[in-house]
């Protein structure tokens, strides 16, 4: 039972290199989320997916795009990485949205020099 | 705007000490409350959630949470820890607009 599973784990990347980040995740789940950590500042929510076809800004957007092609998977693409996207990034799913709990993934260490 | 706050950053206590870490939340109606815990290098699991009714809640690995409407908190207890207890524990609350909002994180340490 592999439940959220974010490929890959770690990556470095170069200033205005891009990259995409994969989720998927085997619950069936509607719901997905997109996450950063970063110290002291906790999780901030980047975007976020209520079903397949569907996605919305969250606290955090600018510079991210996102895409929810199948309802197993969802993408975190990064046109042209800055330094200032160096964090830890996780991605969620949850059955439904109100108050049901959310599965993480094991988080990518993403590094921008 | 819904929010999540955790006054504390970091807290230090002894193994077989007691626990309590502080979350205060924001939201206008009745909020749908989650603690959830960290351990170095990985992803985050549930540790309990609060939606209605009794205003304790048991979750997994002997901790508990207190919801109180009236000061706007919901604080994660434990009666004697143990050294593996040693995480990041994060606070969150269900928005209305379909988002789960996290509060900054405790790290909590234990003294041997």
């Amino acid at each position: 039972n592999a439940g959220v599973t974010q490929t890959p784990k770690f990556r470095v990347l170069k200033t205005g290199q891009s990259m995409t980040l994969l989720c998927a995740q085997d619950m069936n789940h509607e719901y997905m989320y997109w996450y950063r950590q970063d110290p002291g500042m906790g999780l901030r929510l980047i975007h976020y997916s209520v079903g397949e076809g569907t996605t919305a800004k969250g606290e955090v957007p600018d510079g991210y795009n996102v895409s929810r092609l199948k309802k197993q998977n969802f993408l975190l693409g990064l046109e042209s990485a800055a330094p200032s996207q160096t964090s830890v990034y996780f991605c969620a799913s949850s059955y439904e949205g109100r108050g049901t709990e959310a599965f993480f993934g094991q988080g990518t260490r993403l590094t921008v020099v | 705007a819904q929010s999540v706050t955790q006054p504390d950053i970091h807290i230090t206590v002894s193994e077989g000490a007691s626990l309590e870490l502080r979350c205060n939340y924001s939201y206008g109606a009745t909020p749908y409350l989650f603690w959830y815990v960290q351990s170095p290098g990985q992803g985050l699991q549930l540790l309990l959630k609060y939606f209605s009714g009794d205003t304790l809640v048991q979750g997994i690995k002997g901790f508990e949470a207190e919801f109180k409407r009236s000061q706007s908190s919901f604080n994660l207890r434990k009666p004697s820890v143990h050294w593996s207890d040693a995480a990041e524990y994060f606070c969150a609350v269900y928005s209305s607009a379909s988002k789960i909002i996290f509060g900054s994180g405790t790290r909590l340490s234990i003294r041997p």
